[in-house]
């Protein structure tokens, strides 16, 4: 149980071109849902919590008009990286969580390289 | 400030002995704090929850320790295999509902046979 999707898996683009990844949880709702980033040999950071059906709560530092979540099903959560430039190029994990658990469920993530 | 800190970037052992990971925190409160393993190119996978007020969890061959007044946690493996080889992640919840949690970099463990 407690199975969470990303889709892509990998996705090279071009800058100035926008990409959405998707998250499913496939097993269970989930309320909240979460994206990270992870850039190589650095530890897991927070971009954002979003929760079913509301606006998505972003961390310091993050741009909310460039990474755009959207939650519009209990399943399903997506992030949108838009004019994405080199930098932008990253390990993006989302997470979700069982509505009665503490645990975050982890996908598989999704390598972003942008060219 | 605020510190989470995993001792090693990496760890070495032989098949067959003991793994022992550790992480440090400063300036935190945690309601509890979990580790996972994340293998390469791949997301982390829950492996163990334990919370401030118990000292010690097990799963199978895995052993967790936790101790507020060091501020640390001890995360064991037993009877190592080479297939426990991987990047193993300690995550502090700073809040009850674990919608908080922050990451230390991790310590990768090599079992060799």
């Amino acid at each position: 149980g407690a199975v969470v999707s990303q889709h892509p898996s990998r996705v090279i683009c071009k800058s100035g071109t926008s990409v959405k990844i998707e998250c499913r949880s496939l097993d269970f709702q989930a309320t909240t849902m979460f994206w990270y980033r992870q850039f190589p040999k650095q530890s897991l950071m927070l971009m954002a919590t979003s929760n079913e059906g509301s606006k998505a709560t972003y961390e310091q530092g993050v741009e909310k008009d460039k990474f755009l979540i959207n939650h519009a099903s209990l399943t399903l959560s997506t992030l949108t990286v838009t004019s994405a430039h080199p930098e932008d190029s990253s390990f993006y994990i989302c997470s979700a969580m069982p509505g009665r658990e503490e645990t975050q469920y982890f996908g598989p993530g999704t390598r972003l390289l942008v060219l | 400030s605020q510190k989470i800190e995993q001792n090693s970037e990496a760890l070495n052992i032989q098949e067959g002995k003991t793994a022992t990971l550790t992480c440090n925190y400063t300036n935190y409160s945690p309601a509890y704090l979990q580790w996972y393993r994340q293998d390469p190119g791949r997301g982390p996978v829950f492996l163990l929850l334990i919370r401030e007020n118990e000292k010690e969890k097990r799963k199978e061959r895995l052993k967790v320790t936790f101790d507020t007044t060091l501020k640390q946690s001890l995360f064991h493996i037993t009877a190592s295999q080479p297939a426990d080889s991987a990047t193993y992640l300690c995550a502090l919840a700073v809040n009850q509902a674990g919608t908080a949690l922050i990451f230390g970099k991790g310590t990768t463990l090599s079992v060799s046979s």
